[in-house]
């Protein structure tokens, strides 16, 4: 079991850059989320996803885009990359939000300069 | 007002000494709580989960105060593996779950 897959776990892009970051699990868990994580702040949810096809907002969500064609995967977009995306992204999945609360994948750090 | 907050810390805590730490959220509706573990620039991995009744695993202990809107986490015995960082979580509507900022703990010789 792998678990919850996120790619790439490191990235440097450039102003204006656009890029996906994968996020795969193989568990069969209907509830999705990204979350982002800056220093000295907790984890904020940006997208979330309740089953194939269906996502909502969080907290944070502008300039960021998901979606969700399948069970196993949910790639986050950033269109244009801004400096003030420079975070720690983590992708969590779960079976029931509610009662087991999320696995995290090892999170991807991106730098935009 | 933040939905989840904690006391940042450090909680610097001698080994096999007994601390604890609140962390307090705001929506009344909530009714799932769980408490995670971040070890430095690593993934968060869940502690356990937090019911009314308190609950125990191993040297941790976990308490939900709902009139007050608190959880609390007290770690007994403490380890110098127990150093990390503790978030607090409480679920939002619509199935969201809510992080607080984290209490960090430091355990010493």
């Amino acid at each position: 079991n792998a678990g919850v897959t996120q790619t790439p776990k490191f990235q440097v892009l450039k102003t204006g850059q656009s890029m996906t970051l994968q996020c795969a699990q193989d568990m069969n868990h209907e509830y999705m989320s990204w979350y982002r994580q800056d220093p000295g702040m907790g984890l904020r949810l940006i997208h979330y996803s309740v089953g194939a096809g269906i996502t909502d907002q969080g907290e944070v969500p502008n300039g960021y885009n998901v979606s969700r064609s399948t069970t196993e995967d949910f790639p986050l977009r950033l269109l244009s990359a801004a400096p003030s995306q420079t975070s720690v992204y983590f992708c969590a999945s779960s079976y029931s939000t509610r009662d087991y609360g999320y696995t995290f994948g090892s999170g991807t750090r991106l730098t935009v300069v | 007002r933040k939905e989840v907050e904690q006391d940042p810390g450090p909680f610097n805590v001698p080994e096999g000494a007994t601390v604890a730490f609140n962390c307090t959220y705001s929506n009344s509706a909530s009714q799932s709580f769980f408490w995670y573990r971040q070890d430095c620039r690593k993934e968060p991995k869940l502690l356990m989960s937090v019911y009314s009744s308190g609950n125990e695993d191993g040297r941790f202990t976990a308490q939900l105060n709902r009139a007050s809107q608190y959880i609390s986490l007290l770690i007994r015995d403490s380890k110098l593996s127990d150093s990390a960082t503790y978030l607090c979580v409480a679920e939002a509507a619509g199935n969201k779950l809510t992080f607080g900022g984290g209490t960090r703990v430091l355990v010493k010789p």
